[in-house]
């Protein structure tokens, strides 16, 4: 079993909606939390970065965490076809970037 | 700009040769890293350096080399002993956590 399991998708929604894209986790003493975007054939991108438990909100985005179920989320409000990517969860112990291990991947297709 | 520059973007190599995979950050960044990422796998690091003239092995570090002679450099070679070579590469700096990453390097061994 995979210390970080994400859904590879691909997730197809119309422009406007509200997207849920999610990952499970199995170490229970993961702190940091982290949701990159990967467009094709590019390097991820941080989009999201939260410690512990709790939600964050940038713009359209908002990073959920739920530790007690180890469980953790990226909403994307009002999805436009800019969107349309692969959404990488990582997650880390000690915040150090040697220490990530990042889940599979996500692809969302936002369409017109 | 500021950023992370890997070159080249496209690679072919074929089955017994050694290549080297370039990486330049104008960041300012102490650490670097090297990912490999494959379909339906998440990304996994090869090697990283937190300081010039230092390294450590990753995950999957076996068949790969690096060095670190430079602050703003850090070069992979893939070698004849990395039994599934082709792969896409990506290099990543960090400043204080989070990591930022170059455009990739697809690798295919034909």
């Amino acid at each position: 079993q995979k210390e970080v399991e994400q859904d590879p998708g691909p997730l197809s929604v119309p422009e406007g909606a509200i997207v849920s894209l999610n990952c499970t986790y199995s170490n229970s003493a993961f702190q940091y939390f982290m949701w990159y975007r990967q467009y094709s054939r590019k390097g991820p991108e941080l989009l999201m970065y939260t410690y512990s438990s709790g939600n964050k909100e940038d713009g359209r985005f908002t990073a959920q965490v739920d530790k007690s179920s180890k469980y953790i989320s990226l909403f994307i409000r009002d999805s436009q076809p800019s969107d349309s990517a692969t959404y990488l969860c990582a997650m880390s112990k000690t915040g150090t970037a040697s220490k990530l291990t990042f889940g599979t991947g996500t692809r969302l297709q936002v369409t017109l | 700009d500021g950023g992370i520059t890997q070159s080249p973007k496209y690679l072919f190599r074929k089955e017994g040769q050694n290549v080297t995979l370039s990486c330049e950050q104008n960041l300012n960044h102490d650490a670097m890293y090297w990912y490999r990422q494959d379909p339906g796998q998440g990304l996994r690091l090869i090697y990283y350096s937190q300081i010039v003239n230092d390294f450590q092995k990753g995950d999957i570090a076996e068949g790969y080399s690096v060095s670190r002679e430079k602050k703003e450099s850090f070069p992979l070679t893939v070698t004849s002993a990395q039994k599934n070579p082709t792969a896409f590469y990506l290099c990543a700096s960090a400043g204080t956590g989070e990591l930022f990453f170059g455009e990739g390097s697809r690798l295919t061994v034909l």
